[in-house]
């Protein structure tokens, strides 16, 4: 079963308004998780690198302020989309890394955003 | 850097033809690669892994074989279903940072 569950699956939210996605490690603890940004027909891009209890690494030209990162426990990491436009639109990802099986990295189902 | 290249898609085949998808790496050390596929509104499985030279990584007929020689790491299926239309991401790990390396992926459609 799913060892990363990313909440929601879709959302759909005005333009200016902030949404929330989160990313939870169910039967393990994440000090790291990273999340991806993936356009229409090309690849995942790594946007930020999610510490707990310290602050988020940002990929070069990711603006913070835009994607808030929070990673306030070992289980749990968020990402705010702040004052969405039509052009965050996209499908997000969020991973956790974990050494105990054959993949180094866990994968949520992703989250489609849709900024009208 | 480090970084990964595949063949562009989108590949589109016939139920039971012969697929290769190739992969090729650069990489400073000594990388475990991947094989990772995305189904329509999905997240990422992983679909076999290979973590040193001349290791085979297989599942669900699907195999890929760890080429020092020649950095590479083909995907290969001797016989494609309609149920194996999705996108396949080759991919490096290091150990030391964490992170994931994807290729910019590889769309497959196959036809009935």
């Amino acid at each position: 079963g799913a060892v990363v569950s990313q909440h929601p699956s879709r959302v759909i939210c005005k333009s200016g308004t902030s949404v929330k996605i989160e990313c939870r490690s169910l039967d393990f603890q994440a000090t790291t998780m990273f999340w991806y940004r993936q356009f229409p027909k090309q690849s995942l891009m790594l946007m930020a690198t999610s510490n707990e209890g310290s602050k988020a690494t940002y990929e070069q030209g990711v603006e913070k302020d835009k994607f808030l990162i929070n990673h306030a426990s070992l289980t749990l990491s968020t990402l705010t989309v702040t004052s969405a436009h039509p052009e965050d639109s996209s499908f997000y990802i969020c991973s956790a890394p974990d050494r105990r099986g054959n993949s180094p990295l866990h994968f949520g189902n992703g989250t489609r955003l849709t900024v009208t | 850097g480090d970084s990964v290249t595949q063949m562009e898609g989108p590949v589109t085949l016939s139920e039971e033809a012969f697929l290769t998808i190739n992969c090729t790496y650069t990489a400073t050390g000594y990388p475990s690669l991947f094989w990772y596929v995305q189904y329509p509104g999905e997240g990422l499985q992983l679909l076999l892994k290979a973590t040193k030279a001349d290791d085979k990584g297989s599942n669900k007929g699907f195999e890929a074989t760890y080429r020092k020689e020649t950095t590479s790491f083909h995907l290969e299926k001797g016989s494609v279903q309609v149920s194996d239309s999705a996108v396949y991401f080759c991919a490096l790990f290091m150990n030391r940072d964490d992170k994931i390396i994807f290729g910019k992926g590889t769309r497959l459609h196959i036809l009935p």
